[in-house]
This record gives C-alpha cells, structure tokens and sequence, in this order.
C-alpha cells in the first residue's frame, strides 16, 4: 500500500533555532518527492521537489534531502523565524499513471515561539 | 504566488442546500484537482481532469459533481449538503506530466449545519 508517514506529529521551537522534519514512503513506483509548506487556512505551497537523481535541494533557508535506496527524506529549517510556523506536508508522487499521483502524509505542524 | 482561486473562501449553510464551489486559474492548465482537508488529515483527491469534457473520480469516494467545460475554470456541486460534507475544499492545477508543480488555491472551508 503507497503510504508516506511523517514526524513529529507536531513540534515547538524558539525562533532563531534549526530544525528537522522526517518523512518516510512506500510510494512504488517512485516519482518525484515535494516538500509543502500550509499556513492555517491557506492552500500548500510548494517549497521543493526532487526526483529519484537528486538527493538534496534547498530553497532559501528550507534544505530538503532525499535517500531513494532506504525511502526517506527530511526538511531542515535553519535560523527559524515566527513566520515558519505551518504544517509541513511531504507528498510522494508515482508514476505508474498518467495522473502521476500524489501521495500526502498528514503533516508536521511546526510552532515557532518568539 | 499561483494565479489560482476559489469562492467563497468560508460557506456556512443548512443541510439539504445545493452549492457550487468555484475554482478558476489563468494559468493555462491543463490538468485539474479537487482535494478534501480535514483537520490535522492529510489530502485527498476527490475528482480531477485531464482537460475540457474530461473529469475523473478520484481516491476518497464523494457525493459531490464536477464539470470543466473551460480549461480556467472547475466548479464543484454538492447537491444536497449534509453535516458530513463539512471540510476544507482544495483546488489545484497543473501542467501536463508527472513532475509539474501542482498550484494550489487558498481553498474553502464548508461548514454544514
């Protein structure tokens, strides 16, 4: 079964100070991997996505790597600032369709405390 | 920032009611999604399109109908609301092809009463 687990569940740190968000999939046969990040009340939006070649990418102070061998990924924030705080959704795309379907896990809320 | 949105943002309104949700990009997608969000839940796809004339169900079964006789624009019908249909509604668009970004709107939520 195509799943993507994600931890923690949830997280609170102190603005200034990095963290890492895990992720974990079975999605077969693999695609591509996203890194969202959901503000409350608002759409996704996409800060990274990698392909089976790429085992790391950044976006500013965002870094997402990738290790296709053991399917796991992980987002680090570094110098966290208040407007960090959102859910961060890993999402697994196969590509054993033309849809090229998505996979979602349930996310990691992340609270930054001034 | 996508060009991609959706009315209302918020809907509050009693059971038995029909209601369209409305999703327009001017993007020039081809592909496009809705997705439902509950709480804390991760998402999922209720319907999608490939193009005009085209639209599929999608993973999570649901009560509701979807239309694209435009490329910009995928309403989504709810014909008798019910309390179970309360959830963030998402919609998305894409270009054609498994690596392309998918752009997501700001959503609604629906509240049933």
């Amino acid at each position: 079964k195509n799943q993507v687990e994600q931890s923690p569940q949830s997280l609170i740190i102190l603005e200034g100070k990095n963290c890492t968000l895990q992720c974990n999939y079975t999605v077969s046969p693999f695609s591509n991997l996203r890194w969202y990040k959901q503000d409350t009340g608002r759409g996704p939006v996409s800060l990274t996505i990698m392909t089976f070649s790429e085992n790391t990418k950044s976006n500013g102070r965002y870094t997402a790597t990738l290790d296709a061998d053991t399917k796991q990924s992980s987002l680090h924030i570094t110098a966290s600032q208040l407007s960090d705080s959102a859910s961060y959704i890993c999402v697994v795309s196969d590509r054993g369709s033309t849809l090229g379907r998505l996979y979602f896990g349930r996310g990691t809320q992340l609270t930054v405390w001034p | 920032e996508a060009d991609i949105y959706q009315t209302p943002r918020y809907l509050v309104i009693g059971t038995g009611k029909k209601i369209t949700l409305e999703c327009s990009q001017t993007m020039g997608h081809d592909k496009m999604y809705w997705y439902q969000q509950d709480p804390g839940m991760e998402l999922h796809l209720i319907h999608y399109s490939y193009g005009v004339n085209s639209t599929e169900k999608g993973d999570l079964s649901s009560e509701s109908t979807v239309s694209r006789i435009r490329t910009e624009h995928f309403p989504l019908t709810l014909e008798s609301a019910r309390p179970s249909h309360t959830s963030q509604y998402l919609c998305a668009s894409s270009e054609t092809g498994t690596a392309y970004e998918q752009y997501f709107g700001p959503g609604t939520r629906l509240t049933v009463t």
